[in-house]
């Protein structure tokens, strides 16, 4: 079974704070992992995929597979940053998988 | 223009109604998905479809259908709606060529008395 945990549901930092959103995961094979942002008003986007191990928005990811994570980090929150985050794994690799996400964190930064 | 088309945006009816939820991409995307985002349990796969012959069930699948009419088309049907089907609605495609990167619709807002 797919499982991917995000325990927190609220967040809140101040802005230029550095803020982490959790993610864990259980799966049996090899994981691709992803976060999707949701903005206020707007559609659910792709943030970032665990395998362009790219920094979109000052956004990073690493996949740490000893400890079953994905952990979302920025290192100086900015107010725009505030949106619903969800982590999804995808199972069964790209060309037979299906994407399940976390139950989301909302992340506020407030002034 | 946007890529992934639902309608109705917003729909309110009663307990028992038939309703449709329809999707249109103009993404050429083989496959096609539909959620629902409900507060506090996130987005939940209901049915999916690889391509126009392919569909399969989600996690939360009973009292939903869906038909793919086109490559470009994917509706989500509630037979007989109910309360607690009350929720966001949402409808998104990918493909494979495009690592399964999901584009979401903007959502359709079902609430049922």
């Amino acid at each position: 079974a797919q499982r991917v945990t995000q325990p927190e549901k609220l967040l809140s930092v101040f802005k230029g704070a550095p803020v982490e959103l959790k993610c864990n995961y259980s799966y049996s094979g090899s994981p691709e992992l992803f976060w999707y942002v949701q903005y206020s008003r707007q559609r659910l986007q792709l943030l970032l995929r665990h395998i362009s191990r790219e920094s979109i928005k000052g956004f990073t990811a690493d996949l740490n597979k000893g400890e079953t994570s994905f952990h979302l980090k920025k290192p100086f929150a900015q107010e725009e940053d505030s949106a619903m985050y969800y982590c999804a794994l995808i199972s069964g690799g790209s060309t037979l998988g299906r994407l399940y996400f976390g139950r989301g964190t909302q992340l506020t930064v407030w002034p | 223009d946007a890529d992934v088309t639902q309608t109705p945006r917003n729909r309110i009816t009663k307990t028992g109604k038939r309703i449709m939820l329809e999707c249109s991409q103009t993404k050429g995307h083989d496959r096609m998905y539909w959620y629902r985002q409900d507060p506090g349990l996130g987005l939940r796969l209901i049915y999916y479809s690889f391509d126009v012959k392919d569909i399969n069930k989600g996690e939360i699948s009973d009292g939903y259908s869906v038909s793919r009419q086109a490559q470009a088309k994917f509706s989500l049907s509630l037979e007989s709606a109910i309360p607690n089907q009350t929720a966001l609605y949402f409808c998104a495609t990918s493909s494979v060529s495009g690592a399964n990167v999901l584009t979401f619709g903007a959502g359709s807002r079902l609430t049922v008395l």
